[in-house]
């Protein structure tokens, strides 16, 4: 099993829907889970950090579930520039690893006028 | 502005030649530089974690001879991609890590091997 595993889409989305990426994680013992964002032939971006309480950044909301080792993006009223590949991230943090991050393969959004 | 540094950001250059790849933490000491690879429409894969004064680690798969990282100070790390072959072309990045900050990328190095 893949230890951090998305679906791969695309989804193609018009302006101003509403859309939800899942992610789920293998290893128990992560700690740290974030979404970056990852444009065209660009370095992958901070999109936001992923907390159990869930949380909230304008029109993104992530939210953690640990005993379901499931993580999930929602994003609302898309704009056209949201469209890139949204990257699922989990961190480990144990010995001579911290702070490696253990990516998904990335969701692709593409949000059409 | 930039938190990590990478540069080039594109190199072409001939079969059986080296590349040397740079990233530098420009306003951080970075304990840990890790180097990612990621070939079209697939994800970032991890290939090594470096610290600081000590030998790189490679992830399986990845041939250390083949892909050389130093790591001389907290603000630079290098990958050296010796005798480099047209498989070898990918996109190329490094990310910058402390304690208790996020992760910085390099904005990655396109390289191709013609």
């Amino acid at each position: 099993r893949k230890e951090v595993e998305q679906d791969p889409g695309p989804f193609n989305v018009p302006e101003g829907a509403t859309v939800a990426f899942n992610c789920t994680y293998s290893n128990s013992a992560s700690q740290s889970f974030f979404w970056y964002r990852q444009d065209c032939r660009k370095e992958p971006k901070l999109l936001m950090s992923v907390y159990s309480s869930g949380n909230e950044d304008g029109r993104f909301t992530a939210q953690l579930n640990r005993a379901s080792q499931y993580i999930s993006l929602l994003i609302r009223d898309s704009k056209l520039s949201d469209s890139a590949t949204y990257l699922c991230v989990v961190r480990m943090n144990y010995g001579g690893s911290q702070g490696n991050l253990i990516f998904g393969k990335g969701t692709k959004l593409s949000v059409k006028p | 502005g930039a938190v990590v540094s990478q540069h080039p950001s594109w190199v072409i250059c001939k079969s059986g030649t080296s590349v040397k790849i740079e990233c530098r933490s420009l306003d951080f000491q970075a304990t840990t530089m890790f180097w990612y690879r990621q070939f079209p429409k697939q994800s970032l894969m991890l290939m090594a974690t470096s610290n600081e004064g000590s030998k790189a680690t490679y992830e399986q798969g990845v041939e250390k001879d083949k892909f050389l990282i130093n790591h001389a100070s907290l603000t630079l790390s290098t990958l050296t991609v010796t005798s480099a072959h047209p498989e070898d072309s990918s996109f190329y990045i490094c990310s910058a890590w402390t304690l208790g900050s996020p992760l910085h990328f390099g904005n990655g190095t396109r390289l191709t091997v013609t």
